[in-house]
């Protein structure tokens, strides 16, 4: 069974910085690129990054550009998000979400999600 | 790139047929067959009910399906029931590898 469990939130002042991480489980997960979508409290979804199996190939959302850094490690089953220059907007559950197959744009498992909060 | 554009709201009677629409552009719906959609329940992750406009992942029932007519897709929900209510958001492959998502539409089953 596909397990994906992020951890990392919590409470940070506007400007300041966050780490998150995702263990990956029940699947090969080296095999697969992954992604981090985000939901701010009320509000849809949002695609934030992508990361290809290998760490060849890494796409970020404009509103996170040159502010966020997705990072692997595949000998640890783990995914990263380093979240820096943090604004209010950026307030929101960040899902760690695996692809289906081998199409990188829809996501067949997701996490259960952790809650960043950006707030003085 | 914009979200995509889905209504606030749906809703129908048990058994009844509802049906979601998501309009994009030419650039994203209209562009590529990368149509998704998602259910999701209040304080839970969402879970991918269609992919490629049309596509069930096994273990979605056959009662959801997927369809695309320009740059407007649609998310069918035949012979509804009260475990169907939830939050639907349609995504599409918008090119310059990004992603992007509807607003959400709340369905409520009467």
């Amino acid at each position: 069974e596909v397990q994906l469990v992020e951890s990392g939130g919590g409470l940070v002042q506007p400007g300041g910085s966050l780490r998150l991480s995702c263990a990956a489980s029940g699947f090969t997960f080296s095999s697969y690129s992954m992604n981090w979508v985000r939901q701010a409290p009320g509000k849809g979804l949002e695609w934030v990054s992508n990361i290809g199996s290998s760490s060849r190939t890494i796409y970020y959302a404009d509103s996170v550009k040159g502010r966020f850094s997705i990072s692997r490690d595949n000998a640890k089953n783990s995914l990263y998000l380093q979240m820096n220059s943090l604004r209010a907007e950026d307030t929101a559950v960040y899902y760690c979400a695996r692809i289906l197959g081998s199409t990188n744009w829809y996501f067949g498992y997701w996490g259960q999600g952790t809650l960043v909060t950006v707030s003085a | 790139q914009s979200a995509l554009t889905q209504p606030p709201s749906a809703s129908g009677s048990p058994g009844q047929s509802v049906t979601i629409s998501c309009t994009g552009t030419s650039s994203d719906i209209g562009g590529y067959n990368y149509v998704s959609w998602y259910q999701q329940y209040p304080g839970k992750a969402p879970k991918l009910m269609i992919f490629e406009v049309s596509k069930r992942p096994s273990g979605v029932p056959d009662r959801f399906s997927g369809s695309k007519s320009g740059n407007t897709a649609s998310l069918t929900v035949s012979g509804l029931q009260a475990e169907d209510e939830a939050d639907y958001y349609c995504s599409s492959y918008a090119g310059s590898n990004n992603v992007i998502f509807g607003g959400g539409t709340k369905l409520t089953v009467l």
